[in-house]
């Protein structure tokens, strides 16, 4: 059975700083894993996907690793802003399936 | 274009009455998924859809649940004589799907929060 964990839970850094999440999964058998954020009572949004067979993925000032043999992926986040501070997310799917994490809860202070 | 759309956005039942969400994914989109989200919890995955049929209905915590999708479109989850501890927000997403297995990203609506009293 497939079990995701995201360290760290909580993570609060000043403004500007470079940051990583870390998300692990269990069982290196995955179609694809995505990073969401999740802002207080509201639903989720996506941020990446990354396919079983790519290694990274990029958008503006997030960049998403995979590495399936080891079931890790990183989020890394620079020059940090406020508008960053939400949950973070990592889903694992197999193909039929999406495991999610229990998240990370980013505060970025002003 | 428009993005997943659910209904209602809040639901306060009285323990023991059924009740239905619906699930309005964006248009195209093959695939549709229902989660739950308890109150300081994960997201638990329920039922995903492929088309009208359901694979595995497996991750449907009791027999008190039930999903369906008719016309490739709209889902609906019912739940049947609610107990206190079905109080949760109920997410659904929708995405492409790949014939031949995995999935494209999910896009996930705005959630009902059920309260049962």
């Amino acid at each position: 059975k497939q079990e995701v964990t995201q360290i760290p839970a909580a993570l609060s850094v000043p403004e500007g700083e470079n940051l990583v999440l870390n998300c692990s999964f269990t069982d290196s058998a995955i179609y694809n894993l995505q990073w969401f954020r999740q802002d207080p009572g509201k639903g989720l949004t996506s941020l990446l996907l990354i396919q079983s067979s790519q290694r990274e993925q990029t958008s503006g000032r997030l960049n998403a690793s995979l590495d399936k043999s080891s079931g890790r992926s990183t989020l890394y986040i620079a020059a940090s802003q406020p508008g960053d501070s939400a949950t973070y997310l990592c889903a694992v799917g197999d193909g039929q399936n999406f495991v999610f994490g229990p998240g990370t809860r980013l505060s970025v202070l002003p | 274009g428009a993005g997943v759309s659910q209904s209602p956005s809040n639901k306060v039942t009285e323990k023991g009455k059924d009740v239905e969400l619906r699930c309005d994914p964006i248009s195209g989109h093959t695939a549709l998924y229902w989660y739950r989200q308890s109150l300081g919890q994960g997201l638990e995955f329920l039922i995903y859809f492929q088309g009208n049929s359901a694979p595995d209905k497996s991750g449907l915590p009791s027999d008190r649940f039930s999903a369906e999708r008719t016309g490739g479109s709209v889902s609906t989850l019912t739940i049947q004589r609610t107990q206190q501890e079905d109080s949760a927000v109920y997410l659904c997403a929708s995405s492409l799907a790949s014939v031949a297995g995995g999935f494209y990203e999910q896009y996930f609506g705005p959630g009902t929060r059920l309260t049962v009293t």
